[in-house]
């Protein structure tokens, strides 16, 4: 079953906003990450939120975690037109293995120069 | 150079025939996955393997089969009971240690006619 809905489905922002995307889920989980994906490429991976961290820094990236409402938002700050590319939050499932993801359906970002 | 390298990056078949799709991977991890994307979407898993001649069934299994007889190579096969063939396929692997974050292939597209 799908785990992680990302919201907005798609953003577009001129550069130098800030994008802020957010991912709801439904199960009790031990982590959650935040994927990027240029067109036609593979993932890459941006970030990992354990289950007892509120919130994260990676350079302009903030994400922030909060169980109790089984969401989780990812900002990017200061956005550049290469930010443009679809963002996937995905999660395990703490009564599950934890080899074994579940990737929502994406957030497109369209940052216009 | 460490990766995961997936070949080739488009394919074309003929339903009713059956097509392997290969993934290579030198960063001596321990689980692989398969993915698949249809456009728009999210991933779903296909199938994933923890360790060598071992592997589980994901969430859309049905139509598709894979082997890993060898830690690097975790090649899946399309065949033709697969009713929508066509997708995009991504290859994933983690580490053992930490099987959060996973490493992604650049993909194959295949189109089934």
């Amino acid at each position: 079953s799908q785990q992680g809905e990302e919201d907005p489905q798609a953003l577009s922002i001129q550069e130098g906003e800030n994008a802020t995307m957010n991912c709801s889920y439904k199960t009790s989980i031990n982590n959650l990450q935040w994927y990027r994906q240029n067109s036609g490429r593979g993932l890459v991976h941006l970030i990992l939120i354990r289950s007892n961290e509120r919130e994260k820094h990676s350079g302009r990236l903030r994400v922030t975690l909060d169980t109790s409402k089984k969401s989780s938002s990812l900002l990017i700050t200061a956005s550049r037109a290469a930010d443009t590319a679809s963002y996937f939050c995905a999660t395990d499932d703490s009564g599950g293995s934890n080899y074994k993801l579940t990737f929502g359906k994406g957030t497109l970002l369209t940052v216009n120069p | 150079d460490g990766g995961i390298t997936q070949s080739p990056k488009y394919l074309f078949r003929k339903e009713g025939q059956n097509v392997t799709l290969s993934c290579e991977q030198n960063l001596n991890h321990d689980a692989m996955y398969w993915y698949r994307q249809d456009p728009g979407q999210g991933l779903r898993l296909i199938y994933y393997s923890q360790i060598v001649n071992d592997f589980q069934k994901g969430d859309i299994a049905e139509g598709y089969s894979v082997s890993r007889e060898k830690k690097e190579s975790f090649p899946l096969t399309v065949t033709s009971a697969q009713k929508n063939p066509t997708a995009f396929y991504l290859c994933a692997s983690t580490s053992s240690g930490t099987p959060y974050e996973q490493y992604f292939g650049p993909g194959t597209r295949l189109t089934v006619t």
